[in-house]
């Protein structure tokens, strides 16, 4: 099946720095991919969408100059997460899909990131 | 109202039970459905797509009423190692996660 990687897998860093998670495709294009935060115990929140080449498209609620999302070619999307604060601190996933419904998602092994 | 809807759980059930969850959804636009597993601070996998038409494979049968806007998931003959975090999924262009059923399945 298709993989998507996605890096570091855990961060720990100080309040007000900023955070860089990657997340490629390695066998097949993304047309679109989705950035996800995960709270303990809480459902996958959907952040953004990605398309490649396009600005994403932000969730309610999700402020899009803390959470830089960067999708330049269709296979790498970045999610920066700017000065850092504590209550950012949460699981990030990503996915990607091929199809133009965005039927299967294959998704990245996660992001657990830690602000002090 | 969200718009997709699960019970939390947990599901405490002994090895060998069957158990049943649902999940509602209420864009009745949406087209495409899933159940992910999740296991905890892993990527969520996807378990089985869900079809008006039923899909079975193995213990595990998913279903699709669309007339009352909800889909299930039935697992028999529990195992062990079923034990995880069961997210329902629906949407058509996003993708709408439920908040996830939490199954413990014991000795």
């Amino acid at each position: 099946g298709a993989v998507v990687s996605q890096h570091p897998s855990r961060v720990i860093c100080k309040s007000g720095t900023s955070v860089k998670i990657e997340c490629r495709s390695l066998d097949f294009q993304a047309t679109t991919m989705f950035w996800y935060r995960q709270f303990p115990k809480q459902s996958l929140m959907l952040m953004a969408t990605s398309n490649e080449g396009s600005k994403a498209t932000y969730e309610q609620g999700v402020e899009k100059d803390k959470f830089l999302i960067n999708h330049a070619s269709l296979t790498l999307s970045t999610l920066t997460v700017t000065s850092a604060h504590p209550e950012d601190s949460s699981f990030y996933i990503c996915s990607a899909t091929q199809g133009a419904n965005n039927e299967k998602l294959f998704f990245g092994s996660g992001t657990q990131l830690s602000v002090l | 109202r969200k718009e997709v809807e699960q019970d939390p759980g947990p599901f405490n059930v002994p090895e060998g039970a069957t158990v049943a969850f649902n999940c509602t959804y209420s864009n009745s636009a949406s087209q495409s459905f899933f159940w992910y597993r999740q296991d905890c601070r892993k990527e969520p996998k996807l378990l089985m797509s869900v079809y008006s038409s039923g899909n079975e494979d193995g213990r595990f049968t998913a279903q699709l009423n669309r007339a009352s806007q909800y889909i299930s998931l039935l697992i028999r003959d529990s195992k062990l190692s079923d034990s995880a975090t069961y997210l329902c999924v629906g949407g058509g262009f996003k993708t709408i996660f439920g908040a996830g059923t939490r199954l413990f399945v014991k000795a």
